[in-house]
């Protein structure tokens, strides 16, 4: 199914490593979002990027850092983690970056830091 | 403060029986709800929105604005309908995502 496909699905780093997390869709939409779910919270989200420029930056911590080089590939570079950064990572895509538009979600990326 | 609640963290019924999922919200203006389920090893995807005004797998949900919720219901569930739902609220402001719930897990047994 062409979708939004995430890599790896499975990642497991110390906390002094650097990892990256690669989200693509194929769906032609011009936002993409990162979302961390964690077993007792909401899912929180982190970034978003519309048309490549990051329009939203959730007060996530500086050791994430995202990039998107284009409207179809979204990246989430990982340094120096933290134990209660292991979580589920979700990107998701969405035709345009306004106006309640229903959102495309990946099987996500589950990170576990030791 | 833009908000929403899913009171329930796990509900369990017997197949068959009647299904409601909980979901309030607030935000002052006229929002956008919609309903993301997750089954067992898939990705989130959308349920429902509640302009569609659709039934989906046999949910439907309701808009109530005088009591700001957004319930999801099944007259009759089914073991396949067994998932975690979100209910989420989409801010009637350009450029705003989507504000999600903590979640509802949905156990039905036989």
């Amino acid at each position: 199914e062409t979708g939004v496909t995430q890599t790896p699905r499975h990642l497991v780093m110390g906390m002094t490593n650097k990892k990256s997390l690669k989200c693509e869709q194929h769906l032609g939409h011009n936002a993409m979002y990162w979302y961390k779910q964690s077993a007792k919270k909401p899912l929180e989200l982190m970034f978003v990027y519309s048309l490549e420029e990051r329009v939203e930056n959730n007060s996530v911590p500086s050791r994430f850092s995202p990039e998107c080089p284009n409207s179809s590939h979204l990246f989430l570079h990982l340094h120096t983690l933290q134990p209660e950064d292991s979580a589920l990572y979700l990107c998701a895509s969405s035709q345009e970056w306004e106006m309640n538009q229903p959102q495309h979600f990946g099987d996500g990326t589950r990170l576990s830091i030791l | 403060a833009q908000r929403v609640t899913q009171p329930e963290k796990l509900l369990s019924v017997f197949k068959g029986a009647p299904v409601e999922l909980k979901c309030n919200y607030s935000y002052s203006g006229s929002p956008e709800l919609f309903w993301y389920v997750q089954y067992s090893r898939q990705r989130l995807q959308l349920l429902l929105r509640h302009i569609s005004r659709e039934s989906i797998k046999g949910f439907t949900a309701d808009l109530n604005k005088g009591e700001t919720s957004f319930h999801l219901k099944k007259p009759f569930a089914q073991e396949e309908d067994s998932a975690m739902y979100y209910c989420a609220l989409g801010p009637n402001q350009a450029g705003t995502a989507l504000i999600f719930g903590k979640g509802t897990t949905l156990s039905v047994s036989s």
